[in-house]
């Protein structure tokens, strides 16, 4: 089945660093989606991002949606230590659907 | 506000044992999901339902059934577990008013042997 493409695959920072990770698909997407993941737990929404070119901001957490409209980026600034976990995209292709797409993560540590 | 929940949170079954798993949300979502989560790998759809009395298959379906009890119940079931049914799975419902964002259960890890 399809997946999105994400990348890095993993990441160690140090605290206080600026992140960076992409996703992206040989698709269009209407809508996407980032999650967070934390051990032992469902993911839980971070930013949703609803047409090209949007930019969307969560507290430390900004997102865009690709002006191709087959990519996303995630940006988290000023990481600390709570930022570890696994960051999926998601993604729904045809408007109107209910299925979405995941990304395969990325696995952030922070290195206090 | 309880959000999505799931039962139970750890299994082990033997191979052909059947069970279901129970997922419910209080949101008054209409949509709900089902997903199979393995190592390494991102959420692969096994089925949804996009309303009360509909379900269709996503991805991955083989070897699962589902009912949508009612608008706050979607249950998974296993008719004769395999060991590749060894998995995390994870319910979620999509609302209304932010309309494509999905909200997850805290998930049943499920071990077959």
């Amino acid at each position: 089945g399809q997946q999105l493409n994400q990348s890095p695959q993993s990441m160690f920072i140090q605290e206080g660093e600026d992140v960076s990770m992409n996703c992206t698909s040989s698709s269009i997407f209407n809508t996407w989606l980032w999650y967070k993941q934390e051990p032992g737990e469902g993911p839980v929404l971070l930013i949703a991002l609803y047409k090209a070119g949007e930019l969307t901001s969560n507290g430390r957490l900004t997102a865009q949606f690709g002006i191709t409209r087959k990519d996303s980026f995630l940006n988290i600034s000023a990481s600390i230590p709570s930022d570890v976990g696994i960051y999926f995209c998601a993604g729904q292709r045809i408007p109107g659907t209910y299925k979405y797409i995941f990304g395969t993560g990325t696995r952030l540590k922070v290195l206090a | 506000n309880a959000g999505v929940t799931q039962t139970p949170k750890f299994q082990v079954l033997k191979t052909g044992q059947s069970m279901t798993l129970q997922c419910a949300q209080d949101m008054n979502h209409n949509s709900m999901y089902w997903y199979r989560q393995d190592p390494g790998m991102g959420l692969r759809l096994i089925y949804y339902s996009a309303s009360e009395g509909t379900t269709d298959k996503g991805e991955v379906p083989n070897g699962y059934n589902v009912s949508r009890l009612n608008k706050r119940e979607f249950s998974l079931r296993l008719e004769s577990a395999a060991p590749s049914q060894t998995s995390v799975y994870f319910c979620a419902s999509r609302g209304q008013v932010s309309f494509y964002e999905q909200y997850f259960g805290p998930g049943t890890r499920l071990t077959v042997t």
